[in-house]
């Protein structure tokens, strides 16, 4: 059964530290991304890979960065966690173009 | 930049009916997908349906079909002989097919609740 895994489904942090969100996909996939969900936002984009080391921003790279060194790893980086930062964060890899998207559960991030 | 529109928030619908939730897009591109999503309150995204620019006929995916109306630029999807699990969030999502890792905008979602 295909997978993609998220290393939390809850965190709780503090105001200044640093964050890391995991996310691994077992299907080979070039493509992988990171979304936040706000109510009524629906699904916005933080940033992008297509190859590993490879990085675009999306529609929200403000206060984040990413990370991909192996092809099945995609980690999101909050340099210094604020309290405008607290979402739901979802994963998300696919194939090739005509593909959907294959999510991961989500992690639940408050920041306090 | 493309867009998706679902002017839904909230819709109801009674159990064993049909139902239909908008979407309605803008892009320049030629080569694109449309996709729908189902979110149910545990948070995970399970995908429902597939439409490609370039195909003539509507997808349908047992209960789900989509009906693409490309000139007006919908893809309303429609379930039909609604169930109690269909209670849920839903997403229209459309992605560029000639782009780096063909990356997706997704609509604010319709929030559907089947009464019984």
């Amino acid at each position: 059964d295909v997978k993609v895994t998220q290393s939390s489904r809850y965190l709780v942090k503090r105001t200044g530290e640093k964050v890391f969100l995991e996310c691994v996909q077992d299907m080979d996939h070039e493509n992988m991304f990171w979304y936040r969900q706000d109510p009524g936002l629906g699904l916005r984009l933080i940033y992008f890979s297509y190859d590993v080391k490879m990085k675009e921003k999306g529609d929200i790279p403000e206060g984040y960065s990413v990370s991909r060194e192996k092809k099945e790893r995609f980690s999101l980086i909050l340099e210094s966690a604020s309290t405008n930062q607290t979402s739901m964060y979802l994963c998300a890899s696919t194939g090739d173009s005509y593909n959907e998207q294959f999510f991961g559960p989500g992690t639940r991030l408050t920041v306090l | 930049a493309q867009k998706i529109t679902q002017t839904q928030p909230g819709m109801f619908v009674q159990e064993k009916e049909a139902v239909t939730l908008d979407c309605t897009y803008d892009t320049s591109d030629q080569s694109y997908g449309l996709f729908w999503y189902k979110q149910p309150s545990s948070g995970e995204m399970i995908f429902l349906i597939y439409q490609g620019s370039y195909d003539e006929q509507n997808a349908t995916e047992g209960r789900y079909s989509l009906n693409f109306q490309k000139a007006r630029k919908s893809a309303n999807l429609v379930i039909s002989a609604s169930q109690l699990g269909d209670s849920a969030m839903y997403f229209c999502a459309m992605r560029e097919i000639n782009t780096n890792a063909g990356k997706s905008t997704f609509g604010d979602g319709t929030t559907l609740t089947v009464k019984p």
